[in-house]
């Protein structure tokens, strides 16, 4: 079937010690994203891809860094983890809006559980 | 501005009874995308429906339903008959035309007791 792999599914990272988050995708989506979500909250986007081309949301803190070297893999690095780090990280897909302009549904990934002590 | 209201934080019922989860959205735009997710225990969200904004139909899946009423800038969810396996957070979403990014609402943790 295809779909979102995120690993791992749980991380256990120290204080400042730098993290690597992976998502791969075997739906061949031009588009891909990474969300953090905290305990009760909606997802909230960190970046996006139009197949290369990065899009960092505005209030994306520069220690949030991301790679995507092909169509199907998306690296999420958290360079020097803090507290309030700690969150579910979401990665999604979806088909490119941009010819249609219709925004396409997106397919999410299990999630990386982050745990920063 | 665009915003997305999900005036219910948590919603209990009991297994066969149905309830509807209330979304409110903002939006200046006059062609949009309203979405409704849902994300169970597990964690992954699970995408349930798309509706633009020219189409105020109704739609009916199943025990699913949505009503979209552009006066009230509503686009409410219900399940009919619910069953213990509904029991979820349910999100639902705002985009504009040729937007992939989402504007969220906080969320209804849907609470379904057998």
């Amino acid at each position: 079937d295809a779909m979102v792999i995120q690993n791992p599914r749980y991380q256990v990272t120290q204080f400042g010690k730098p993290v690597t988050l992976s998502c791969s995708q075997t739906l061949n989506h031009n588009v891909m994203y990474w969300y953090q979500q905290k305990s009760s909250q909606a997802p909230k986007l960190l970046f996006h891809y139009y197949d290369k081309d990065f899009n960092n949301e505005a209030d994306t803190p520069d220690n949030f860094q991301s790679r995507r070297p092909n169509t199907s893999f998306c690296f999420l690095d958290i360079r020097s983890p803090g507290l309030g780090d700690a969150a579910m990280y979401l990665c999604a897909t979806s088909r490119d809006s941009r010819v249609v302009e219709i925004p396409y549904e997106q397919y999410f990934g299990p999630g990386t559980r982050l745990t920063v002590t | 501005a665009q915003k997305v209201t999900q005036a219910q934080t948590e919603i209990s019922v009991v297994e066969k009874e149905d309830v509807t989860l209330d979304c409110v959205y903002e939006t200046r735009d006059t062609t949009y995308y309203l979405f409704w997710y849902k994300q169970p225990p597990s964690g992954e969200l699970v995408f349930l429906i798309r509706r633009n904004s020219f189409d105020e139909q109704n739609e009916i899946s199943g025990r699913y339903s949505w009503n979209f009423q552009k006066s009230t800038s509503s686009f409410n969810f219900t399940i009919t008959a619910s069953q213990v396996v509904d029991s979820a957070v349910y999100f639902c979403a705002l985009s504009e035309a040729s937007q992939d990014q989402l504007i969220w609402g906080a969320g209804t943790k849907l609470i379904i007791k057998p």
